[in-house]
C-alpha cells in the first residue's frame, strides 16, 4: 500500500524559516518523480514544487522560487520542502504527491502550515 | 505559465443524469492533462491523466476528452458519492504543473 506522510508543519513567524518531511512508503522510491502542492484551507489546489526521481530536474512555482527549495533522499525514502523568507499568503495545507506518468497518483493527508505573529 | 480556466464554478445536477465540466488551457498542454476529485476533509484523488486515461479502480462512469487547450469531464450517471470539488491539471511543461481553479459539483 502506497503512503505518504507529512510532517513538519506549524505555526512561524514571518520571515522565519520551516523545513518539511514527508515519508514515503509502499512502492520504489527512486522510481518516481515527487510534487509538493498546497491548498489554503476552502480554496483551491496550487502546485509549489516538483523534483524528479534523481533529482536532476525541479521546479517551483512562481510565488516560491527563490524561497522554497525541494530536495529528496532516495535512501530514506523521504522528500523535503525547505521554506525560508515565509509569508502570510504562504499559509495552507501543505501535501506530498507522487508522480505517475506526470500526474499525481497517490497524495498524503497534508501538513498545516500557519505564517502569523 | 499555461492558466488553465474551469467552467462553471458550480455545477448543479440530479443523481442519475450527467454531469459535464470543462477545463481550458490558456495555451496547448497536448494531451497533458489529469482531472482530481477532492471531498471535503480529503486530499485530492487522480481520476483520468492523458486526458483520458482512466487511474487505476476508478469506475467507468468517468470519462475524460479533448487535447490541445480544450478538455471534458463527462460523469455518465451521477452517484450520490460523486458530489465534490474537481481540478483539472496541466503538466506540459513538467515538473512545473498549474491546475485550474476548480468546479464544484452539487446536487440539484
Amino acid at each position: 500500500e502506497v503512503k505518504l506522510v507529512e510532517s513538519g508543519g506549524g505555526l512561524v513567524q514571518p520571515g522565519r524559516s520551516l523545513r518539511l518531511s514527508c515519508a514515503a512508503s509502499g512502492f520504489t522510491f527512486d522510481d518516481y518523480a515527487m510534487h509538493w502542492v498546497r491548498q489554503v484551507p476552502g480554496k483551491g489546489l496550487e502546485w509549489v514544487s516538483g523534483i524528479s526521481w534523481n533529482s536532476g530536474s525541479t521546479g517551483y512555482a512562481d510565488s516560491v522560487k527563490g524561497r522554497f527549495t525541494i530536495s529528496r533522499d532516495n535512501a530514506k525514502n523521504s522528500l523535503y520542502l525547505q521554506m525560508n523568507s515565509l509569508r502570510g499568503e504562504d499559509t495552507a495545507l501543505y501535501y506530498c504527491a507522487k508522480d505517475k506518468d506526470y500526474a499525481c497518483d497517490y497524495w498524503g493527508q497534508g501538513t498545516l502550515v500557519t505564517v502569523s505573529s | 505559465e499555461t492558466v488553465m480556466t474551469q467552467s462553471p464554478a458550480t455545477l448543479s445536477v440530479s443523481p442519475g443524469e450527467r454531469a459535464t465540466l470543462s477545463c481550458r488551457a490558456s495555451q496547448s498542454v497536448s494531451s497533458n492533462l489529469a482531472w482530481y476529485q477532492q471531498k471535503p476533509g480529503q486530499a485530492p484523488r487522480l481520476l483520468i491523466y492523458g486526458a483520458s486515461t482512466r487511474a487505476t479502480d476508478i469506475p467507468a462512469r468517468f470519462s475524460g476528452s479533448g487535447s490541445g487547450t480544450e478538455f471534458t469531464l463527462t460523469i455518465s450517471s451521477l452517484q450520490s458519492e460523486d458530489f465534490a470539488v474537481y481540478y483539472c491539471q496541466q503538466y506540459n511543461s513538467w515538473p512545473s504543473i498549474t491546475f485550474g481553479q476548480g468546479t464544484r459539483l452539487e446536487i440539484k
